[in-house]
Parts: structure tokens; C-alpha cells; sequence
């Protein structure tokens, strides 16, 4: 089986930067995703880590230590808008994708 | 990014009713999808995988039964909830896998609340 863990909240103060940490245990692993919910809505893509590594998408980034089964997300200059849960989600070899518990994020004026 | 709908987007049943969800994506086939479920403030748990044409995959604890899956065609999926009971209120998410991508779409999903 699969299991992912993250901290359950997060808050920060809006130009900041924070971080959420995943860690994981699985059999099967193809990478670490990154995947952003608000409140009603569906998750939407942020981030995939199949190596291991820094990946930088605009205020976004992404870090992966296979070794370690661990990766983390960092998000930079926070928005008010970055208020949302965020998932880290591992893919199996059958594409399978397992989320972790999410992590809730408030980000205050 | 993928255009991915689902209908109904809310639906109120009477408990022991059944409820059919549809999952289109629109523009891509999707060979696999995957269907997840997330009660209030819980993470996505995967319920069953599906391949266009084969029965699908259930997770653990999962009844195949109860929650019937047909995807019938590479741009069609649909989930039937049997004989819902209100334990089974919760946000339905399908998820078309377009073969070998790491990024994974999700429809918009379907509240299901069962009285």
C-alpha cells in the first residue's frame, strides 16, 4: 500500500514564502505531484518530480529526495489567492495516483 | 490543459435510489480513468480505475457492486452509485488519463448528498 503524510494546516502572511513537506511509503514510485484545491472545486495540476531535484514554475517550486522519500512545495510571494488545500499525490506504476491527507493553507494579510 | 466535465454537478437522492455520474473529457481519449471520492475536508481517496472496454479496478474496501463503473467508450466514463445510503453523501471526481503524462486532469466534480 501506499501512504503519504503533510502537515494538516499551514498559515502565513501574504509576501511570504512557505513550505509544505510530504513524506511518503510506497512499493511502486514514478514521482511526486503537487496538486492545489480551493474550497468547491477540483484539484489543478502544480508540479511533478520523477527525479530528484528543484523544479521551478513561477512562484512555484517543487523538491524531491527519492532517497529520502520525501519532497516538499514551496510557495514564494504569497497571494491571497494561494489560500487552498494542497495535496501531494505519488504515482504508482499504474498511474495510479495517491494523494496525502492535504495540507490547508491560510495566508493572512 | 484538458477540458474535463461531469454531470450532474450536485444531486440530492432519497437514500436506497441510485445515482448515475458522467465523466466526459472533451478533448483528448482517455484510455484509463480514474474515479476518486472526498468527504468535507479529507483528502481524494482513489475508489476504482478503469480501463475503455475491461472492467474496472476497485481499491481496497471498495464495493464493485455498489459503486458500478461502465467506460464504455475513450471519452465516457460513468459511476453508479447503487442503493445509495447517506454514508455515501460525499464529492465525486473523475480524473481521464491521457497515456504516460505525469500531469493528471480531474473534472469538475459531483456532490452527491443522500437524505
Amino acid at each position: 500500500g501506499q501512504s503519504l503524510e503533510q502537515p494538516s494546516e499551514v498559515t502565513a502572511v501574504e509576501g511570504a514564502i512557505v513550505q509544505i513537506n510530504c513524506t511518503y511509503q510506497t512499493s511502486g514510485f514514478y514521482g511526486l505531484s503537487w496538486y492545489q484545491q480551493h474550497d468547491g472545486g477540483a484539484p489543478t495540476f502544480l508540479s511533478y518530480n520523477a527525479l530528484d531535484g528543484l523544479e521551478e514554475t513561477g512562484r512555484f517550486s517543487s523538491f524531491l529526495s527519492r532517497s529520502d522519500s520525501y519532497g516538499y512545495l514551496l510557495l514564494q510571494e504569497l497571494q491571497m489567492k494561494d489560500s487552498a488545500s494542497y495535496f501531494c499525490g505519488i504515482q504508482t506504476g499504474a498511474n495510479n495516483l495517491f494523494f496525502g491527507t492535504g495540507t490547508r493553507l491560510t495566508v493572512i494579510p | 490543459g484538458a477540458v474535463v466535465s461531469q454531470h450532474p454537478s450536485r444531486v440530492i437522492c432519497k437514500s436506497g435510489t441510485s445515482v448515475k455520474i458522467e465523466c466526459r473529457s472533451l478533448d483528448f481519449q482517455a484510455t484509463t480513468m480514474f474515479w476518486y471520492r472526498q468527504f468535507p475536508k479529507q483528502s481524494l481517496m482513489l475508489m476504482a480505475t478503469s480501463n475503455e472496454g475491461s472492467k474496472a479496478t476497485y481499491e481496497q474496501g471498495v464495493e464493485k457492486d455498489k459503486f458500478l463503473i461502465n467506460h464504455a467508450s475513450l471519452t465516457l466514463s460513468t459511476l453508479t452509485v447503487t442503493s445509495a445510503h447517506p454514508e455515501d453523501s460525499s464529492f465525486y471526481i473523475c480524473s481521464p488519463q491521457r497515456g504516460g503524462r505525469s500531469e493528471q486532469f480531474f473534472g469538475p466534480g459531483t456532490r452527491l448528498t443522500v437524505l
